[in-house]
């Protein structure tokens, strides 16, 4: 099966900058995407990585460490419309099906 | 992207009746999915809605179940049959229309009662 770890919860400050790690063990790997979900919505695409490094869009950045099984999103100047789980999902072949962490709640505080 | 557009956005049922829910994409899309999410879980895949064939089902789900259409590229349905409370849940469809991108429909929020 596939094993996929995000912290449960976290807690950041209006501008300031939230890292939020995500771990993996699958049967393979064909890409990493990261979501945003906000309380009652559906996921919204944030990010893909599919080769190691680091990818920018905007106040959001992930980075991917394939030899490592470790991606992060990177959430810069926080505003407290970012307070939403965050998932984490793993494309483990080319089937295009995705296996997701538990997601990761942040809460932005004034 | 495009445009999903799934309905109904929520609904109350009950229990032993059925519910189908559609997704349509204004375009059209190599592959589409359905996934579950119960009350503060993540997102669980239920099936791949295969084109003109029968649906592929992950591990704990049955086509008695949870039965899918895909009549064409732009449109699937799926059927909650024989509901229970434990059905209540978020649903969700998923489209992709290239490797590097995975879209959700706004979801279907399903309470038995």
């Amino acid at each position: 099966g596939q094993n996929i770890d995000q912290p449960t919860e976290m807690t950041a400050t209006e501008g300031a900058i939230v890292q939020i790690n995500c771990t993996y063990q699958t049967s393979g790997f064909n890409g990493l995407f990261w979501y945003q979900q906000h309380a009652g919505e559906a996921p919204t695409f944030l990010s893909y990585n599919v080769l190691d490094g680091l990818e920018e869009k905007g106040r959001f950045s992930s980075f991917l460490s394939r030899s490592k099984g470790y991606s992060y999103l990177l959430l810069k100047e926080l505003q407290m419309k970012d307070s939403a789980s965050y998932l984490c999902a793993v494309r483990a072949s080319n089937d295009y099906k995705l296996s997701f962490g538990a997601g990761t709640t942040v809460t932005v505080r004034a | 992207s495009a445009v999903i557009s799934q309905k109904p956005s929520r609904d109350i049922c009950q229990r032993g009746t059925s519910l189908t829910i559609q997704c349509q994409v204004d375009s059209q899309v190599t592959m589409m999915f359905w996934y579950r999410q119960q009350p503060g879980q993540s997102l669980t895949l239920i099936a791949t809605a295969n084109q003109g064939s029968e649906a592929t089902y992950e591990s704990g789900f049955v086509i008695d179940k949870f039965p899918i259409s895909r009549p064409n590229l732009t449109f699937s349905t799926l059927t909650v049959s024989n509901m229970s409370p434990e059905d209540s849940s978020i649903y969700l469809c998923s489209v992709v229309f290239s490797n590097t991108e995975a879209f959700f429909g706004q979801g279907t929020r399903l309470t038995v009662v």
